[in-house]
């Protein structure tokens, strides 16, 4: 069975790094044409979609956040953290780690953590 | 980016009835495999997001037949053949043919 559990703080000061631990469970990420993507929701708007890193250890960033974010893997540990610099109230959401396989036919996002709700403030 | 836009973005439905919502995408989808990179998600109340249908058409493991994606290029559509109360929540196209991955506003979803 496949879950995914996103762990960090609830919140945060502005300027200060926020790190999220994203824990995997039923899959591994050195397990080929794997990978996990990072997304947020800021309380009452859409989706946005912020990083991918694949099993090879390449990684994918939203280019407007690409100065600010960090993806790595820790396989030993199945974990993906996902860094994000000097942070704002803008970076104040609802942050998301997800699956994808892309074996046969790509399948984004069909497993979800619960989400981890961090709030930028002073 | 590939810029993503739903209608309606309000969409009030009486269980039992059918609905329709488009996307469109500025640029096509279409990926030279024959493939459409276009998926749907439902957002239940409170909930994390739900993959319903993943390459324009094909639906994801353990969702009802009454949901359907249909759709080439830039204009998709997900329809759901009879609402239930089940249904409500914000539904959401995704393309992912190119970075950055972009989402629509959202429709949300509600039973009248």
């Amino acid at each position: 069975q496949i879950t995914l559990r996103e762990s960090g703080p609830t919140l945060v000061k502005p300027t200060q790094t926020l790190t999220l631990t994203c824990t995997l469970s039923g899959f591994s990420l050195d397990a080929r044409n794997l990978a996990v993507g990072w997304l947020r929701q800021p309380p009452g708007k859409a989706l946005e979609w912020l990083s991918l890193i694949y099993w090879d250890d390449d990684k994918r960033y939203s280019p407007s956040l690409r100065n600010s974010l960090t993806v790595t893997k820790d396989t030993p540990k199945n974990q993906v953290v996902l860094t994000v610099t000097n942070v704002n109230s803008a970076d104040t959401a609802t942050y998301y780690c997800a699956h994808v396989d892309f074996g046969g036919k790509p399948v984004h996002f069909a497993y979800w953590g619960q989400g981890a709700l961090v709030t930028v403030s002073s | 980016d590939i810029v993503m836009t739903q209608s309606p973005l309000s969409l009030p439905v009486t269980p039992g009835e059918p609905a329709s919502i488009s996307c469109r995408s500025s640029q096509s989808v279409l990926h030279s495999n024959g493939y459409n990179y276009l998926n749907w998600y439902l957002q239940k109340p409170g909930q994390s997001p739900q993959l319903l249908i993943y390459l324009g058409s094909n639906r994801a493991s353990g969702v009802p037949d009454r949901f359907g994606g249909s759709g080439s290029g830039t204009d998709f559509t997900l329809k759901i053949s009879r609402v239930e109360a089940e249904d409500v929540g914000v539904y959401y196209c995704m393309q992912d043919l190119e970075f950055p991955y972009t989402f629509g506003q959202g429709t949300k979803l509600e039973i009248k």
